[in-house]
């Protein structure tokens, strides 16, 4: 089954303490997303990746990191979370950006 | 002012209802794309659309590139169609997506 899987789905952790958000595709996409998700704000990008090695800043990278070493798995990394990037996250990819975005299921991080 | 806005943010609907959300940018763009999000969160895709009309089941999409505007219509609404519905665009030579803030759609029966 095509799929974007993302783990975990759930996570509370505490201030500082460093964490990583997986995401895995099986379609062999190109294009990878990262955004969060908060009211009143809606989606916004944090980073994406249009190939492996290629990533680049979407509008509110900060305090976040990625990597692509396989075409697979995007994750993203909170180096030293912080209260303000409690958030719902959604892993997306397609063969372009401009193609059907998949989505993850969504990760509900809290950061307290 | 941002870059995509959506009208309405809140929208209530009887069963059957003709229903139709907008979605105006600013930004000179390459594709235009609409989500809908389930009250569990999941986010699927609907339409990715550059010109013209697409139509899948009761669901139409349109868009003029010119007054930079798209709509939503939804035929014979049903309580399953309660949702988010978020545009986003693909802004023009780069490879980033801009979002709408949604449109929280009930239907009731």
């Amino acid at each position: 089954e095509a799929q974007v899987t993302q783990n975990p789905r759930y996570l509370i952790t505490v201030t500082g303490k460093k964490l990583t958000v997986t995401c895995s595709q099986n379609m062999n996409h190109e294009y990878m997303s990262w955004y969060r998700q908060d009211p009143g704000l809606g989606l916004r990008q944090i980073y994406y990746s249009m190939n492996v090695e290629v990533t680049d800043k979407g509008d509110v990278p900060e305090g976040y990191k990625v990597s692509r070493k396989e075409k697979r798995n995007f994750p993203l990394i909170l180096e030293s979370p912080s209260p303000n990037q409690t958030s719902l996250y959604f892993c997306a990819s397609s063969f372009d950006v401009g193609d059907t975005q998949y989505f993850g299921p969504g990760t509900r991080l809290t950061v307290l | 002012k941002n870059e995509v806005e959506q009208s309405p943010q809140n929208l209530t609907a009887q069963e059957g209802e003709f229903i139709t959300i907008n979605c105006s940018y600013s930004v000179g763009i390459s594709a235009l794309h609409w989500l809908q999000q389930h009250p569990g969160g999941g986010i699927v895709s609907l339409f990715m659309l550059s010109s013209g009309k697409k139509k899948h089941g009761r669901l139409i999409a349109t868009i003029n590139i010119q007054e930079k505007h798209s709509s939503l219509h939804i035929t014979a609404s049903h309580p399953r169609d309660s949702a988010v519905y978020i545009c986003a665009v693909e802004r023009y030579n780069t490879d980033k997506l801009i979002f709408g803030t949604g449109t929280r759609l009930q239907v009731f029966p």
